[in-house]
């Protein structure tokens, strides 16, 4: 069965330091895998897309690996600030015709003064 | 360049009653997708429209429906609402099937 899970499901740090979200996944065959942000009552915003060739992507303070052939996949957040309290939602698409995306429940950062 | 827009933002409705919701994608987009979102299951997906045409369909009962315009804005309606109705929905388009999502700010929907 297809299935993307997050760790930890709520994160609470101090502002300033850095965090890594963690993404495992049983999806196959693989596309790619994306992390996406989301405010709170907002809608979601792509931070990275990554293929099964990309090991690491970064979108300035964001850092994302993935390691195909372990199915999994880490969101390293560095030199946290308030406005990273969000929800992290990890997202993994298939190879099938029908492009089917399965998604993660997210991981839920707060950063605290 | 102009985000995805969905309208209304809040809405309330009673158990029984049917809602229908909007969308507009960026200009260009042509694939149109629209997920349910509470906070127990997270993100689901409900369907994907690309050009008029509904290409994908998730696990939800025939009570959930949608469809696309000529212009690629698309609706989606729930009829004969239940209280777990209740949640974020929110579309999202991207120019190719396996291209960046760009979501919109979503519709909250509250059925009493």
């Amino acid at each position: 069965k297809n299935q993307v899970e997050q760790s930890p499901q709520s994160l609470i740090i101090l502002e300033g330091k850095n965090c890594t979200l963690q993404c495992n996944y049983t999806v196959s065959p693989f596309s790619n895998l994306r992390w996406y942000k989301q405010d709170t009552g907002r809608g979601p915003v792509s931070l990275t897309i990554m293929t099964f060739s990309e090991n690491t992507k970064s979108n300035g303070r964001y850092t994302a690996t993935l390691d195909a052939d372990t199915k999994q996949s880490s969101l390293h957040i560095t030199a946290s600030q308030l406005s990273d309290s969000a929800s992290y939602i990890c997202v993994v698409s298939d190879q099938t015709g029908a492009n089917n995306l399965f998604f993660g429940t997210g991981t839920r950062l707060t950063v605290i003064p | 360049k102009a985000g995805v827009t969905q309208t209304p933002r809040y809405l309330i409705k009673t158990r029984g009653q049917q809602v229908t919701l909007s969308c507009s994608p960026i200009s260009g987009h042509r694939s149109v997708s629209w997920y349910q979102q509470t906070p127990g299951q997270g993100l689901q997906f409900l369907f994907e429209y690309f050009s008029e045409t509904q290409r994908n369909k998730g696990n939800f009962p025939g009570r959930f429906s949608g469809r696309q315009f000529s212009n690629s804005r698309s609706e989606m309606n729930v009829s004969t609402l239940e209280l777990g109705d209740s949640a974020l929905y929110l579309c999202a388009s991207s120019l190719a099937a396996t291209g960046e999502l760009f979501f919109g700010e979503g519709s909250r929907l509250t059925v009493l």
